[in-house]
């Protein structure tokens, strides 16, 4: 069976630091991997996707970058994080092809001070 | 483009009785719509998924949705509401295609179901 791995599970981190967070999925090949955010009391904002490996596609302008250099290993990065950057990011993959499930994993909680 | 309104952000039920969880869409194509739950600081669990075939869905614990295209809604409900069912909800929808076949997810603002003892 598939899964999906997130960390770390909670961040503090403080204005103007690096930010890396690794996603990592097992069980399964080549699949697609997403990168969202969660801001408090909204719902989720996809940030990132890669359909393959150093394949990345950016959905909104912002202060991070996302980084594929393997398979099934998906990496957001930022190199001075933003009071804006708090919130809960959740990585999620799907097989690839026409409308297919996105499962996600269990997030990181990022709180920027 | 594609949309979702989820029209309660909050619903509060007795534990035993009916939940229902109200999603509208608005889609160009024929979407794919899921339900997602989240329990607090967790990620989002699938409940169920509809991909044109039977309108009428069933998912874990007991939830289950109808796809109505004339309403362009798809509504979650549960006849028997249960304490661990409190959590956020988001309804979504698939139809946009992105760049490499990747889907393009469209997340309602969530509902907060609370669940009175």
């Amino acid at each position: 069976s598939q899964t999906i791995h997130q960390w770390p599970a909670t961040l503090v981190q403080p204005v103007g630091s690096p930010l890396s967070l690794e996603c990592t999925v097992e069980g399964t090949s080549n699949p697609n991997l997403y990168w969202y955010r969660q801001a408090a009391g909204r719902g989720l904002q996809l940030l990132f996707y890669s359909v393959g490996i150093g394949q990345i596609s950016s959905e909104v302008p912002q202060n991070l970058s996302a980084s594929r250099p393997q398979d099934r290993q998906f990496i957001l990065s930022s190199k001075k994080l933003l009071l804006s950057d708090s919130g809960f990011y959740l990585c999620a993959w799907s097989v690839p092809g026409t409308l297919k499930t996105q499962y996600f994993g269990p997030g990181t909680r990022l709180l920027v001070l | 483009a594609q949309s979702v309104t989820q029209l309660d952000s909050h619903v509060s039920v007795s534990e035993g009785t009916p939940v229902l969880l109200r999603c509208n869409y608005s889609s160009s194509y024929s979407p794919s719509l899921f339900w997602y739950v989240q329990h607090p600081n967790k990620g989002l669990q699938l409940l169920l998924k509809y991909t044109s075939a039977a309108t009428l869905v069933k998912g874990i614990n007991g939830f289950e949705a109808e796809f109505k295209k004339s309403e362009t809604s798809f509504h979650l409900t549960k006849p028997s509401a249960h304490m661990s069912d409190a959590a956020e909800y988001f309804c979504v929808v698939s139809d946009r295609r992105m760049g490499g076949g990747a889907d393009g997810l469209t997340f309602g603002k969530g509902t907060h179901l609370i669940i009175q003892p």
